[in-house]
């Protein structure tokens, strides 16, 4: 059953364009909603995350816009960087089933 | 932020042979870690969820008989591929949460790439 469906899978912008990946989830008991940034060979790490409570979230280049009624949040990547190619995750949390459920993954390519 | 470590980093191993995986929490006390497995291009797979001094909790499908974890302490959790396939071959991840943390916030270790020939 996947509760968690994220787009697109790849993505690719030109060095300062913007970057956006969407995120939307079925389970309406989520808590937590984050994206998380892979590179290579590495393990995931948070970027930014949202409560449900709020509707955005900035932080530097990295907004967060979230849609409770549409059950989907997703992620703006402003003035995008080469740095900025990686694979990126929506990951909902739910503290009931104290899990995270990751979403299938978007490859972000952004050209010099 | 925290840190966590897994090592090895890369493993190859012969078809039958078990390999253990070590994630361990270098500056905080991990009460809970989590084990994820990702194959390539794809998303990650929860494969259990382990506490400080209490068995594991696998997730539907997976084989806790093939895929044992210990957490025997607050730093330090292991996984032991045991018999391993070519088809366990992956990129094994762990991530830990500590009781000071907030239950919805985790910190990755680097993963582990296993391969079996």
């Amino acid at each position: 059953q996947q509760q968690v469906k994220q787009s697109p899978q790849s993505l690719i912008v030109q060095k300062g364009g913007i970057s956006i990946i969407n995120c939307a989830y079925e389970n309406t008991a989520f808590d937590y909603f984050p994206w998380y940034q892979q590179f290579p060979g590495k393990g995931p790490a948070l970027l930014i995350a949202i409560r449900p409570d709020v509707s955005e979230k900035k932080e530097g280049r990295f907004t967060i816009s979230f849609n409770k009624s549409a059950k989907q949040f997703s992620l703006h990547i402003m003035d995008s960087q080469p740095g900025d190619s990686a694979t990126y995750f929506c990951a909902p949390y739910s503290y009931n089933f104290n899990k995270f459920y990751f979403g299938s993954g978007t490859k972000l390519n952004v050209k010099p | 932020g925290a840190v966590v470590s897994q090592h090895p980093s890369r493993v190859i191993c012969k078809s039958g042979t078990s390999v253990k995986i070590e994630c361990r929490s270098l500056d905080f006390q991990a009460t809970t870690m989590f084990w994820y497995r990702q194959f390539p291009k794809q998303s990650l797979m929860l494969m259990a969820t382990s506490n400080e001094g209490s068995k594991a909790t696998y997730e539907q499908g997976v084989e806790k008989d093939k895929f044992l974890i210990n957490h025997a302490s607050l730093t330090l959790s292991t996984l032991t591929v045991t018999s391993a396939h070519p088809e366990d071959s992956s990129f094994y991840i762990c991530s830990a949460r500590g009781p000071q943390l907030a239950k919805n916030i985790q910190y990755f270790g680097a993963g582990t790439r296993l391969s079996v020939l």
